[in-house]
């Protein structure tokens, strides 16, 4: 089936450092979607992204997120700086967006802020 | 306030037994997806319906929209059935945000 792809799959950094989490959504999808997960608890929603626009984010998407997709490339998600309590694995998901919100996922990206 | 409200939390199955999920929805959804999340974290997609009944094998789930939920029923459960299930709807309201519910953990011992 459709795959939405994630890179890298771990990464560590330290505390105030700023990363940037990619994301290759499903060709022709049109509607991008960041989660949260702390371990083992709920998919927290971030943010929806469409046509160059965040379309909704919640309050966990706080000043330091930002998302983008220059050109078709990477969705991305960039923390500047990092902090603690940003240590999840974060999940990538896409949607056709025409008739459906049928979400796609990748297998996540696990942060680990030291 | 939290959209989707999901039970149980956790669920024990011996091989070959059956339960069900569901999810209440505090608003009107438009459509909801349930997934599997495996040992290694993966999300899997299982289904997504706007409204009535799809069955997939040992798996079956039903979305109410006037009622405000969704069920997953699984039956003659397996080993590899273990893990978390998740649903996800879509609110109504022309949203762009697809919320989660708290998920049910799932384990089936032989």
């Amino acid at each position: 089936g459709p795959k939405v792809l994630q890179i890298p799959s771990h990464q560590i950094i330290d505390m105030g450092q700023m990363v940037t989490l990619n994301c290759d959504p499903v060709s022709n999808h049109l509607y991008f979607y960041w989660y949260k997960q702390i371990l083992g608890q709920q998919m927290e929603f971030l943010v929806n992204f469409y046509n160059g626009k965040v379309m909704e984010k919640s309050k966990l998407f706080k000043d330091q997120f930002s998302v983008e997709r220059p050109d078709g490339s990477y969705f991305t998600l960039k923390i500047q700086p990092t902090a603690l309590e940003d240590s999840a694995v974060y999940f990538c998901a896409s949607s056709p967006g025409t008739t459906n919100e049928r979400l796609f996922f990748g297998h996540g990206t696990k942060l680990s802020v030291l | 306030g939290d959209q989707v409200e999901q039970s149980p939390s956790a669920l024990s199955l011996h091989e070959g037994t059956g339960s069900a999920l569901r999810c209440n929805f505090t608003t009107t959804m438009r459509a909801v997806q349930w997934f599997q999340q495996n040992s290694r974290g993966s999300l899997i997609n299982l289904f997504y319906l706007a409204s009535g009944t799809k069955e997939n094998g040992r798996l079956k789930s039903t979305f109410n929209s006037k009622e405000s939920y969704s069920t997953l029923h699984i039956r003659d459960a397996q080993l590899e059935d273990s893990g978390t299930y998740f649903c996800a709807a879509e609110a109504g309201t022309g949203g762009y945000k697809v919320v989660f519910g708290s998920g049910t953990r799932l384990l089936v011992s032989p």
